[in-house]
């Protein structure tokens, strides 16, 4: 069975501090993986998608960027957090395209 | 682009009453787009509820229904008698084909079912 890991659960960080947060899915091989955030009272809006090793795309510019180091972890980073990335940030898998995602349980990013 | 509508941001209905949840969208992309309606229970993750890929299906889960009506444009999630387990957000979706997958959401309905 497939499974989506996400880390961490949750992160509290001052503004101008780096962030990365992780993903890692088990159980499928060469899958495309996605980046998703929703902001408070928003919708959740794709920003990145990698349908290979060490290529990403990016969807929506907000000053952050991904990685692909190994086929089955994703990565989401910044060297300076502002306060509007605040918000709940989801990682996700799909087979190809158009067909179903399947999601992480998120981690909920707080910047102060 | 691709947009998605969801009229009620919240929702509340008595146990075992009927609920319908509006959606509408717009795609613009080439062919017709697969429809998803997502769900978030507390404390859980975004997990997929239904899917329909053909105009016209209907999909169901969970005692749950939507169909795809291309004429009307629309996707509603309909169950007939509600539970308190069943209190959650709810998300709309649609995805065109593409080489990658790019779920466009609604904003999300939040369900409170009570006794």
């Amino acid at each position: 069975a497939q499974t989506i890991h996400q880390w961490p659960v949750a992160e509290i960080k001052a503004v101008g501090s780096p962030l990365s947060l992780g993903c890692t899915i088990k159980g499928k091989s060469s899958p495309n993986l996605y980046w998703y955030w929703q902001a408070t009272g928003g919708t959740l809006q794709q920003l990145f998608y990698s349908i290979t090793v060490g290529q990403v795309e990016s969807v929506v510019q907000l000053n952050l960027s991904a990685s692909r180091p190994k086929d089955d972890q994703f990565i989401l980073s910044t060297e300076k957090l502002l306060l509007s990335h605040s918000g709940f940030y989801l990682c996700a898998w799909s087979l190809g395209g158009a067909e179903t995602l399947y999601f992480g349980s998120g981690t909920r990013l707080t910047v102060l | 682009g691709d947009s998605v509508t969801q009229t009620e941001g919240q929702v509340t209905v008595s146990e075992s009453k009927s609920l319908i949840i509006n959606c509408t969208y717009s795609a613009t992309s080439i062919g017709y787009p697969n429809l998803f309606w997502y769900v978030r229970y507390p404390g859980e993750g975004l997990q997929l509820l239904l899917k329909v890929i053909t105009a016209g299906q209907k999909g169901s889960s969970r005692g749950f229904e939507a169909t795809y009506n291309k004429e009307a444009t629309s996707f509603h999630l309909q169950k007939a008698s509600v539970q308190e387990s069943d209190s959650a957000v709810y998300y709309c979706a649609l995805s065109t084909s593409s080489s990658f997958s790019k779920l466009v959401f609604g904003q999300g309905t939040s369900l409170s079912v009570v006794p």
